[in-house]
């Protein structure tokens, strides 16, 4: 079945505590993305890949890193979380980024920092 | 640059009433334009898309949406809606890159 898959699903956290959230996709996808949702702001982008080794930032990039060494993944790391990054994160991948591309989004990732 | 505006944050219904969810975006270029639902813990998925073509444009489930060159609009409907389909919508426009509007969350009740 193809999917994106993101763990965990749920994350508390304290912060400064560094973490990693996964992102991995079976449908050998050139492009993935990260977003966060926040109420009455919709999704906004985080950070994105056009393809192995090659990364971009989105329009609320601070704070987070990612990398992509492999196709298939995408994590997004959280060298010192702050409180004000306590959202829902979704990955997303399309097969090459172009803009009339279908995204597919995995299921979420609920991060609390306190 | 482009921007994205959901006209509606809460829309409360009834089962088997139409619903309409308005959408309405700014852009210099011509634009790609979706529609995502989220249901209750899951991500997006999409809903349709108008690329070119017919501006009618019917997706899954039985939505469907009109995009309106001069008025810029893309809203969505469906002429009965179910329990089911209770979610939150959203409309994003993609000309350079894809832009989310802020969702709208529509509650069937019976």
């Amino acid at each position: 079945e193809a999917q994106v898959t993101q763990n965990p699903r749920y994350l508390i956290t304290v912060t400064g505590k560094k973490l990693t959230v996964t992102c991995s996709q079976n449908m050998n996808h050139e492009y993935m993305s990260w977003y966060r949702q926040d109420p009455g702001l919709g999704l906004r982008q985080i950070y994105y890949s056009m393809n192995v080794e090659v990364t971009d930032k989105g329009d609320v990039p601070e704070g987070y890193k990612v990398s992509r060494k492999e196709k298939r993944n995408f994590p997004l790391i959280l060298e010192s979380p702050s409180p004000n990054q306590t959202s829902l994160y979704f990955c997303a991948s399309s097969l090459s980024g172009r803009t009339d591309e279908k995204l597919f989004f995995g299921s979420g990732t609920q991060l609390s920092v306190l | 640059a482009q921007s994205v505006t959901q006209l509606d944050s809460q829309v409360p219904v009834f089962e088997e009433a139409p619903v309409e969810l308005r959408c309405n975006y700014s852009s210099s270029v011509s634009v790609y334009l979706f529609w995502y639902v989220q249901y209750p813990n899951q991500g997006l998925q999409l809903l349709l898309k108008y690329l070119s073509g017919s501006t009618l444009v019917k997706g899954i489930n039985g939505f469907e949406a009109e995009f309106n060159k001069s008025q810029t609009s893309f809203h969505l409907r469906k002429p009965s809606v179910h329990i089911s389909d209770t979610a939150e919508y959203f409309c994003a426009v993609g000309d350079y890159k894809l832009s989310f509007g802020a969702g709208t969350t529509v509650t069937v009740r019976a």
